[in-house]
């Protein structure tokens, strides 16, 4: 039973454009987000986080949206280049637990020039 | 480069074989994390040490054990292996405890076991 669920295995965006990436929970026992960047052969890599009192949080290009009632967040980089074509990963935290993460399967974003 | 090294970056072996996998964690940091990740899905969070000592205990098999040495360093052993083993194994590395935000990832070891 999947938990964090990434449902697009992959997206292809214009560089230049937005690209959202989406991920939907099914527990309401986490508290906290974030999400993940991994290049091939390379480990994930953090990007951005966002708690679940907020409904946004905003790092230079990289916007997370949290939507409680819906059970869904939402990744954006406006606008995308082409060192943004990377595996991105949902991941999030059980409020009962510091040190488990519960992470979504990834989406391949392709950034087309 | 994250400043996690993990060895050896690919293996092959057979069923039934013991494997021992290695984690270097970043210069300083106390926490290792192990994690899995077959293929097409996510992480699965393995085990947790901190400082030599076991911290949190995650979908890890019986026939799977780790240990945090004096010097840091991590290992997973995989034991009786079987095909469904087959999977990329990384260890993360973080300061604190539970500050995932803040871990950094080895590149990983693919495991094949045929």
């Amino acid at each position: 039973d999947q938990q964090v669920k990434q449902n697009s295995p992959s997206l292809s965006v214009q560089e230049g454009r937005i690209s959202i990436l989406n991920c939907d929970y099914t527990n309401s026992m986490f508290d906290y987000f974030l999400w993940y960047k991994k290049y091939p052969a390379e480990g994930p890599t953090f990007l951005i986080s966002i708690s679940s009192i907020k409904d946004k949080n905003e790092d230079g290009r990289f916007t997370v949206f949290l939507n409680k009632s819906a059970k869904h967040l939402s990744l954006h980089i406006v606008p995308s280049q082409p060192g943004d074509s990377a595996v991105y990963f949902c991941a999030a935290r059980p409020m009962d637990s510091n040190y488990q993460l519960i992470w979504g399967a990834g989406t391949k974003l392709i950034i087309k020039p | 480069d994250s400043g996690v090294t993990q060895t050896p970056k690919h293996l092959i072996t057979a069923t039934g074989q013991r494997v021992t996998l290695r984690c270097s964690p970043r210069s300083g940091d106390l926490s290792v994390y192990w994690y899995q990740q077959s293929l097409d899905q996510g992480l699965q969070f393995l085990i947790q040490y901190y400082n030599g000592e076991e911290r949190a205990k995650g979908n890890i098999l019986e026939r799977f054990s780790a240990q945090q040495f004096p010097d840091l360093h991590s290992e997973l052993n995989l034991s009786s292996l079987e095909l469904g083993d087959s999977a990329l194994y990384f260890c993360a590395s973080s300061s604190r405890v539970g500050a995932m935000s803040e871990a950094f990832f080895g590149q990983g070891t693919r495991l094949t076991v045929v």
